[in-house]
């Protein structure tokens, strides 16, 4: 199995500040990377997918990046709306497994 | 539009055997696969399993003993069962949709249906 490192657990950050959440596979993924938001009501949201290709709706601050096994989110200027955590999830091979998410949270 | 609803006891007994179904409405079964994603309490995803649009199934090793995914496709409903459920078990499962190009895979989930295991 793929393990998904996620880093770090927990962000906090100012509002309007640039915030980079990481995740390194265990192995290579060929960039068949999504990453998700989920709100505390529970809705998860994917954001990015393809490792860097913003998902229809969401708005441009935020980007993704990466190869082989290290990839990254970021959000260019935090807004309050973005408070939530943060999943990546690699589908190049079953079982598709997730990284442990990121908590963004107010300094 | 693409809507997938998840559907459930609430409750279940340990020892027991878990019954979801998942409703799906804006596409066919036959041409997308669905998977279930399951969420402890206040803990991270966990991919628990598919079934593929011709049928075939996927699962979690962990979990594959205990687990059966199967579907109706007259009904566009997928259903999950589980055995010998325990504490641990305990969670919101989700059902999301995964259509046959790869990079549109888990672009839609279900709202999630909390599953308690106790006595």
């Amino acid at each position: 199995d793929i393990q998904m490192t996620q880093s770090p657990s927990t962000l906090p950050a100012s509002l309007g500040e640039r915030v980079t959440i990481n995740c390194r596979a265990s192995r290579g993924i060929s960039n068949n990377l999504n990453w998700y938001q989920q709100k505390p009501d529970g809705t998860i949201k994917r954001l990015i997918y393809y490792t860097s290709n913003l998902q229809s709706g969401v708005p441009s601050r935020f980007s993704g990046s990466g190869s082989g096994t290290d990839y990254s989110l970021t959000i260019s200027s935090l807004e309050p709306e973005d408070l939530a955590m943060y999943y990546c999830q690699q589908y190049a091979s079953s079982p598709y497994t997730f990284g442990a998410g990121t908590k963004l949270e107010l300094k | 539009q693409v809507q997938l609803k998840e559907s459930g006891p609430g409750l279940v007994q340990p020892s027991q055997t878990l019954s979801l179904t998942c409703t799906v409405s804006g596409f066919s079964l036959t041409s997308n696969s669905v998977h279930w994603v399951r969420q402890p309490p206040g803990k991270g995803l966990e991919w628990v399993g598919a079934i593929w649009s011709g049928g075939s199934t996927d699962y979690n090793s962990a979990l594959k003993s205990r687990l059966s995914i199967s579907r109706d496709t007259s009904k566009s409903q997928v259903f999950l069962k589980m055995n010998s459920l325990q504490t641990e078990d305990t969670a919101i499962y989700f059902c999301t949709r995964c259509p046959g190009i790869r990079n549109h895979w888990f672009a839609y989930w279900g709202q999630g249906t909390l599953v308690t295991v106790s006595s």
